[in-house]
């Protein structure tokens, strides 16, 4: 069955480290997410991905960066970790075009300390 | 910034009554989405109406859509204790991805 599966699910990692989080779905999907959800916040989006080479930044970009190599991966890089990206990632897909759906990831905690 | 704000933040039910959630949001839309997050899981899609839909039904599930007011709702009936979540409602601008509201926590008591 198709999946898409987030690594590590849970990580804890020293201020100004650099950490990056894994994504890969298997759905075939052109589009790729990255949120984090912060209690109070709900979902903020990070980074996106409408297809190979493709990526744009969201609305709490700073301080993150994604590349888009191949269809199935969109790793997600904290360049020097900081307490405030303390919070819980969550990566989804979707094909592209209108009225589809995302599928989400179980989602990486993500300590920094 | 959020788009969908829910109305409740929490919400309690005895099982088997039926449970509403509202959602309003501020620009236009082409369709609006609902998703259910259950405790230290993802998010799982449940539900899409079209910006040209009132409404739509999913098993137990009835969502309403009323662009003149910006708004949607979400009911649930004859609600279960495994429809104890967060429930989410995002919106689908066209050009950009989906905008998620900050939620509403359902417990569903047994």
């Amino acid at each position: 069955d198709a999946e898409i599966t987030q690594s590590p699910r849970h990580k804890i990692t020293e201020t100004g480290r650099q950490v990056t989080l894994a994504c890969h779905q298997t759905w075939n999907h052109n589009n790729m997410f990255w949120y984090r959800q912060d209690l109070g916040h709900g979902l903020r989006l990070i980074h996106y991905s409408y297809g190979v080479q493709d990526t744009n930044k969201g609305e709490v970009s700073d301080g993150y960066s994604v590349s888009r190599s191949n269809t199935e991966d969109l790793p997600l890089t904290l360049e020097s970790a900081a307490s405030s990206q303390t919070s819980v990632y969550f990566c989804a897909s979707s094909p592209g075009g209108l009225d589809y759906g995302y599928t989400f990831g179980s989602g990486t905690r993500l300590t920094v300390v | 910034s959020q788009q969908g704000e829910e109305d409740p933040q929490a919400l309690s039910i005895q099982e088997g009554e039926n449970a509403t959630m509202n959602c309003s949001y501020k620009t236009s839309i082409n369709n609006l989405q609902w998703y259910r997050q259950n405790s230290g899981r993802g998010l799982v899609h449940l539900i899409l109406i079209r910006s040209n839909e009132r409404e739509k039904h999913s098993g137990r599930l009835r969502v309403t859509l009323d662009t003149s007011k910006k708004s949607s709702s979400l009911l649930i009936t004859a609600s279960r204790a495994a429809d104890t979540a967060s429930y989410f409602c995002a919106t689908d601008s066209g050009n950009t991805p989906l905008v998620f509201g900050k939620g509403t926590r359902l417990s569903v008591i047994a």
